[in-house]
């Protein structure tokens, strides 16, 4: 099975700054058709999850333009610009190159 | 607009089944897949399968098979998730969500099921 490998757990936030998130795989998420099979979900409290970015740096619909993903191969991260209120709940990074489908560990994002 | 609407909360006992259902509406049905994702009380996020819809066939991980069965009905655009052989350490929200390129675009509120003697 693909391991997706999170980071930071936790990460506390000031309004209006930036963060980072950081998704590694255990291997290359590229498909033979040249999408990257990974996807981003913000789940907050109390909430279904919700898809922000999919193939790696797509934005959902209505997800606003200071949240974008990047990366390839087999590193990839979430990026929020300025970060708001909310923001805030725990973003999971999910390969879909391969079945099993897996999720990583998850990264919680809280205001200071 | 999409909706995914699954049935209710359930309490059951070790060792029986538990039947979800997730029913669909604002889009074609058969056009996309249907995965099924579960989370422990406090935990992260966990693929247990999918079915596509139109044809019935499914995928499931390794760890649920021979106790997961997915199903679907086309006629009433809900799709089925069974669980048997229920364990204390399957205790968990259980959410239907859409598949395709976005996986994940929608998804249902996920009901707990809590098993407990």
């Amino acid at each position: 099975d693909i391991v997706l490998t999170q980071s930071p757990l936790s990460l506390p936030v000031t309004p209006g700054e930036p963060a980072s998130i950081s998704c590694r795989s255990s291997q290359s998420l590229l498909q033979s058709n040249g999408k990257t099979c990974l996807h981003w979900y913000l789940q907050r409290p109390g909430q279904s999850p919700q898809l922000m970015i999919y193939l790696a740096s797509n934005r959902a619909s209505g997800v606003p333009d200071r949240i974008s993903g990047s990366g390839s191969g087999t590193d990839f991260t979430l990026k929020i610009t300025r970060v708001e209120a909310e923001d805030v709940g725990i973003y999971y990074c999910m390969q879909v190159l391969q079945t099993p489908f897996t999720f990583g560990g998850g990264t919680k994002v809280e205001i200071k | 607009q999409v909706q995914l609407v699954q049935s209710g909360a359930e309490v059951k006992k070790p060792g029986t089944s538990v039947k979800v259902s997730c029913r669909a509406s604002g889009y074609t049905f058969t056009d996309y897949y249907m995965h099924w994702v579960r989370q422990a009380p406090g935990q992260g996020l966990e693929w247990m399968g999918r079915i596509y819809v139109k044809s019935g066939g499914t995928d499931y991980a390794q760890k649920f098979q021979g106790r997961v069965t997915m199903t679907r009905d086309t006629s009433i655009s809900t799709a089925y998730m069974e669980l048997t052989n229920l364990r204390s350490d399957d205790t968990a929200v259980y959410f239907c969500a859409r598949g395709g390129e976005r996986l994940g675009d929608y998804w249902g509120q996920g009901p707990l099921v809590t098993v407990s003697s």
